[in-house]
């Protein structure tokens, strides 16, 4: 099994539609992070958590919320989806920052397409 | 300007040839720089992590950090058919917070 799991891994949605994605892990890891990836722009950042209490924008959150149920689970929520949000998602998990050379693992990746 | 600046390729090569994929980046800031390599409809995995300036290898790979340049570079020597994927590069300044910055990616073919 994976060590960090997303599901749905493909989904289309309609323009205006509440969609949930969700995320969870079993590495044991404090933070959890969701990214974007589009062509041409790499991933980015939407939001993170540090710890069940602590919830912490990225550099697009703007459209997004985001839910840390537990240590182990974190889900991203598109409140009325629209098509630039069109994107492949991961979520993703480390223990302690850097230094260190702690990893960041990534989930396999939740494809969403908004028509 | 994006911080980090990375050529999308692709870049196709022979099995065996020697690969160097690169990254520029502005921010003097940066002092942790890694290579992430991402298959086909899978997440990134970390491939080499670099502190500060200098070099470190790793079987096939190598990765150089120019810090006067702003300049980092993955080096794959032998490459083969299975190296055939997106490589983004990704750094992060000092401190106790991992937020990374990623590259856009280089995708490398390596054909038999």
């Amino acid at each position: 099994d994976a060590d960090v799991t997303q599901t749905p891994r493909n989904r289309i949605t309609k323009t205006g539609k509440r969609i949930m994605l969700e995320c969870s892990q079993t590495k044991g890891h404090d933070r959890m992070y969701w990214y974007r990836q589009d062509p041409g722009l790499g991933l980015r950042l939407i939001y993170y958590s540090f710890d069940v209490k602590d919830i912490n924008k990225g550099e697009i959150s703007d459209g997004y919320s985001v839910s840390r149920q537990a240590q182990a689970k974190f889900s991203l929520s598109l409140e009325s989806a629209i098509p630039n949000q069109t994107a492949l998602y991961f979520c993703a998990t480390s223990d302690a920052g850097l230094p260190g050379g702690n990893t960041i693992y990534f989930g396999e990746g939740s494809w969403l397409t908004v028509v | 300007q994006k911080e980090v600046e990375q050529d999308p390729g692709p870049l196709s090569v022979p099995e065996g040839a020697i690969v160097s994929l690169n990254c520029t980046y502005s921010n003097s800031a940066f002092q942790y720089f890694m290579w992430y390599r991402q298959y086909s409809r899978k997440g990134p995995e970390l491939l080499m992590y670099t502190y500060s300036s200098g070099n470190k290898e790793d079987g096939r790979f190598t990765a150089q950090v120019d810090k006067s340049s702003k300049y980092i570079s993955l080096f794959i020597r032998d490459s083969q058919p299975s190296d055939s994927a997106t490589y983004l590069c990704a750094m992060a300044l000092s401190g106790g917070y991992n937020k990374l910055i990623f590259g856009a990616g280089t995708r490398l073919a390596v054909h038999p």
